[in-house]
């Protein structure tokens, strides 16, 4: 079956770092997504990992680990406004019908 | 980058009415898409995947006579919830890509409540 697993709540501080984490145990694997969703919101796409390694993008990076069926998201100088929930999402295949299925999600809180 | 527009963005309607969602890419094609529901404070679940000229392929639990899907064209697909009751009420986003290397794309999303 499939199961992805991530934390259900974080909580940090403005400015601090945090670190998200998820593992992951899917029939097959093409690609981990890291989505921000805001509450009422549609998810908004941050990274993406095919490949063992870390990838950055600004304040925010994501490491892939395929053989541990494991990742993380980094989310470096907290801000206010990046208090929201962070999904973790896994691609089966590379066929174009393929969805992606998701976690359920961590709802960071970030503090003054 | 790729858009993807859903519309309505919030229905507030009668036990009983039928609710069409529309998903359209709106700068590249896509053969497929996919619906999921959105339950609060809960993940998204995949309902369906939507396929340009064929019939949509639906999650196991989903009934597909209740929720309609159409995708008649490489840009537009329709999501009928077909004789809502509350317990429908829900998070509905839809979601396409333009190729195989890229992300999906999310529409922002239709907030149904049936009262």
């Amino acid at each position: 079956g499939q199961n992805i697993d991530q934390p259900t709540e974080m909580t940090a501080t403005e400015g601090a770092i945090v670190q998200i984490n998820c593992t992951y145990q899917t029939s097959g694997f093409n690609g981990l997504f890291w989505y921000q969703q805001h509450a009422g919101e549609a998810p908004t796409f941050l990274s993406y990992n095919v490949l063992d390694g870390l990838e950055e993008k600004g304040r925010f990076s994501s490491f892939l680990s395929r053989s541990k069926g494991y990742s993380y998201l980094l989310l470096k100088e907290l801000q206010m406004k990046d208090s929201a929930s962070y999904l973790c999402a896994v691609r089966g295949s590379d066929q174009a019908g393929t969805a992606l299925i998701f976690g359920k999600g961590t709802t960071l809180s970030v503090s003054s | 980058g790729a858009v993807v527009s859903q519309h309505p963005s919030r229905v507030i309607c009668k036990s009983g009415t039928s609710v069409k969602i529309e998903c359209r890419s709106l700068d590249f094609q896509a053969t497929t898409m996919f619906w999921y529901r959105q339950f609060p404070k809960q993940s998204l679940m995949l309902m369906a995947t939507s396929n340009e000229g064929s019939k949509a392929t639906y999650e196991q639990g989903v009934e597909k006579d209740k929720f309609l899907i159409n995708h008649a064209s490489l840009t537009l697909s329709t999501l009928t919830v077909t004789s809502a009751h509350p317990e429908d009420s829900s998070f509905y986003i839809c979601s396409a890509r333009d190729s195989d290397a890229q992300p999906q794309h999310f529409g922002d999303g239709t907030r149904l409540s049936i009262l």
